[in-house]
């Protein structure tokens, strides 16, 4: 099925561990992002990429860092996790010239303990 | 004081009823996109508006460039469109995004 595809959909970090959270997408979408979701709070851009091998803050970008060798993959790694980044974290990606917008993944839930 | 604002915050309303949610933003846009959100936490995007009116459906989506608002409207109401509504604005190099409206819709 096209779209965005996130992984994993749960994770349970202890303080200071690191991962990776995987994002691809099989749209030839250009543009893909990374956002994190707190309870009751809206959405916060973390990364953006506007096309392999361009990246660039968004508005919470402490504490993360992203790749995009790919047009198709747009990894989001946290090191040294923080129970401040237990969030929902989506990935999204997007052409300029698609009339609907653009696709979300499903999202994953951390949690730092 | 965010850069886009939704109204109102809660909204709960009986099958059927014909629905208005409300976005305003206060920044220069190239685009502004109504997304939904469901309980179990996908989103799925509705909507994306550089000007005018689209529709999809019993869903309409309007645009007002120069007052900086935009509407979303829902016609003949149904519990499954029980969701919260994102307003996001793309300005700049990234998006802007509201709290969102959250709609339970009573049969």
């Amino acid at each position: 099925n096209a779209g965005v595809t996130q992984t994993p959909k749960f994770r349970i970090l202890k303080i200071g561990q690191s991962m990776t959270l995987q994002c691809t997408q099989d749209m030839n979408h250009n543009y893909m992002y990374w956002y994190r979701q707190d309870p009751g709070m809206g959405l916060k851009l973390i990364y953006y990429s506007v096309g392999a091998g361009i990246t660039d803050k968004g508005e919470v970008p402490n504490g993360y860092n992203v790749s995009r060798s790919t047009t198709e993959d747009f990894p989001l790694r946290l090191e040294l996790a923080a129970p401040s980044q237990t969030s929902v974290y989506f990935c999204a990606s997007s052409s300029p010239t698609a009339n609907y917008g653009y696709t979300f993944g499903s999202g994953t839930r951390l949690t730092v303990v | 004081k965010n850069e886009v604002e939704q109204s109102p915050q809660n909204l709960t309303a009986q099958e059927g009823e014909f629905i208005t949610i409300n976005c305003s933003y206060s920044v220069g846009i190239s685009a502004l996109h109504w997304l939904q959100q469901h309980p179990g936490g996908g989103i799925v995007s509705l909507f994306m508006l550089s000007s005018g009116k689209k529709k999809h459906g019993r869903l309409i989506a309007t645009i007002n460039i120069q007052e900086k608002h935009s509407s979303l409207h829902i016609t003949a109401s149904h519990p499954r469109d029980s969701a919260v509504y994102i307003c996001a604005v793309w300005s700049g190099n990234q998006f802007y995004f509201g709290t969102g409206t959250s709609l339970t819709v009573i049969p």
